[in-house]
């Protein structure tokens, strides 16, 4: 079966480090994306790791381990504006998006 | 400006009713999706198009059809089949499915409620 897991909630102070984390288990697998979705809104892509390591895009940076079928999502100095909910999503064969259920994170002052 | 437009932002649906939800993308991206988000979920994909005149079912097609006459648009209608309707629907375009990171643009969603 296809299956990734995230935290349903996360809380952070601002100004801190927080990370989401992201197990999969797909038939398939050619790379992890995240997705930021603020309440009720478009989800916007943030990030795409097809091998392992970390990819770092400004506040944001992003993990892989295909051997472990594990990803995290790293949000450094956090911000008021960052509360909203994050999606992972692997990338299967064909090139469809199988996306995990979300994690709320909560940013408090 | 580029981007997705879905419409209505709202729609509301009687018993035995089909409702089509439009979605248009000026991207000039190939590949196109729709996706259902309940409360609280992730998203789950209902039907995609990789070309006009071509679309596959995805997880949760029962119940729905679309159609892909033109490059730019893909809509999806909500037949009477589709017994629990009531979520967030949103559609994606991307460059193309087989593209590397297939980076998927989305639209505001379509807010459909039962009456």
């Amino acid at each position: 079966g296809q299956s990734l897991e995230q935290p349903s909630e996360v809380t952070a102070v601002e100004g801190a480090i927080v990370q989401i984390n992201c197990t999969y288990q797909t038939s398939g697998f050619y790379g992890l994306s995240w997705y930021q979705q603020h309440d009720g809104g478009a989800p916007t892509f943030l990030s795409y790791n097809a091998l392992d390591g970390l990819e770092e895009t400004g506040r944001f940076s992003s993990f892989l381990s295909r051997s472990d079928s594990y990803g995290y999502l790293l949000l450094q100095e956090l911000q008021m504006k960052d509360s909203a909910s994050y999606f992972c999503a692997v990338r299967e064969q064909g090139g469809k998006l199988i996306f995990g259920q979300g994690t709320e994170l909560s940013v408090k002052p | 400006d580029g981007g997705i437009t879905q419409s209505p932002k709202y729609l509301f649906r009687k018993e035995g009713q089909n409702v089509t939800l439009s979605c248009e993308q000026n991207l000039n991206h190939d590949a196109m999706y729709w996706y259902r988000q309940d409360p609280g979920q992730g998203l789950r994909l209902i039907y995609y198009s990789q070309i006009v005149n071509d679309f596959q079912k995805g997880d949760i097609a029962e119940g729905y059809s679309v159609s892909r006459e033109k490059k730019e648009s893909f809509p999806l209608t909500v037949t009477s089949a589709q017994k629990n309707p009531t979520a967030f629907y949103l559609c994606a375009s991307s460059s193309g499915i087989g593209g590397a990171k297939n980076i998927q643009y989305f639209g505001a969603g379509t807010r459909l409620s039962v009456l």
